[in-house]
């Protein structure tokens, strides 16, 4: 049974290109969550959608941040015009339910280098 | 606001001493507490996890942790380390039915053989 998979696992961008971060959640759920994580902090929400929606996008930077999870295939976030601030680690979460006390399944992250 | 406090950032023991991780966190009303592990050049794993009923809760690998909600505390602690157990650790909070989890800037631990 595969966990959550991210791609790619590693991805260097110049400023002001366009970086797209995918994430297939575990079989089975329908509920995606995106962290970021900065250098030295924490894991920090960003947003949580299901299936063709988002649910709350309160932690999404108002500008270039975007995310989706299509009815087919992964989840996408998407980051336009990267800065250097950009440069993170990115992690995706998945549940079988949403909220509460259940299990945020996560996956490898991408780890985004903006030169 | 909500927040998650780690005020240990880097723990080196030996192996075979007992460990003690704090976490603290600033939520207002029910919580849910976790702990979650990640091992190098690995993905995130919970340890286990606090909602309700007893507040001593018993996860993986030998670790356990202590809900005191008169000190907003979620504590992790193994009565003996072992050098597989040298990893990053996190503490993470989220509310009553919120779907989002609040997480500490986590705690490097180093088990020396």
């Amino acid at each position: 049974n595969a966990g959550v998979m991210q791609n790619p696992r590693h991805l260097v961008r110049r400023r002001g290109q366009e970086a797209r971060l995918r994430c297939s959640p575990m079989k089975g759920h329908s509920h995606v969550y995106w962290y970021r994580q900065l250098p030295e902090e924490g894991l920090k929400f960003m947003v949580y959608l299901q299936k063709e929606n988002i649910i709350d996008e309160s932690g999404m930077p108002k500008e270039r941040f975007s995310a989706e999870f299509p009815k087919e295939g992964p989840s996408i976030l998407r980051i336009q015009q990267v800065v250097r601030g950009d440069s993170a680690a990115y992690f995706c979460a998945s549940s079988l339910l949403a909220g509460g006390p259940n299990e945020q399944f996560f996956g490898p992250g991408t780890r985004l280098t903006v030169l | 606001a909500q927040s998650v406090s780690q005020h240990n950032h880097h723990v080196i023991l030996s192996e075979a001493a007992s460990l003690e991780l704090g976490c603290n966190y600033s939520y207002g009303g029910t919580v849910n507490l976790f702990w979650y592990v990640q091992y190098p050049g690995q993905h995130l794993q919970l340890l286990l996890k606090y909602f309700s009923g007893d507040p001593l809760v018993k996860g993986i690998k030998g670790f356990e942790a202590e809900f005191i909600k008169s000190k907003f505390s979620f504590n992790l602690r193994k009565p003996s380390v072992q050098w597989s157990d040298t990893a990053e650790y996190f503490c993470a909070v989220n509310g009553l039915g919120a779907n989002n989890l609040f997480f500490g800037t986590g705690t490097r631990l180093t088990v020396i053989p």
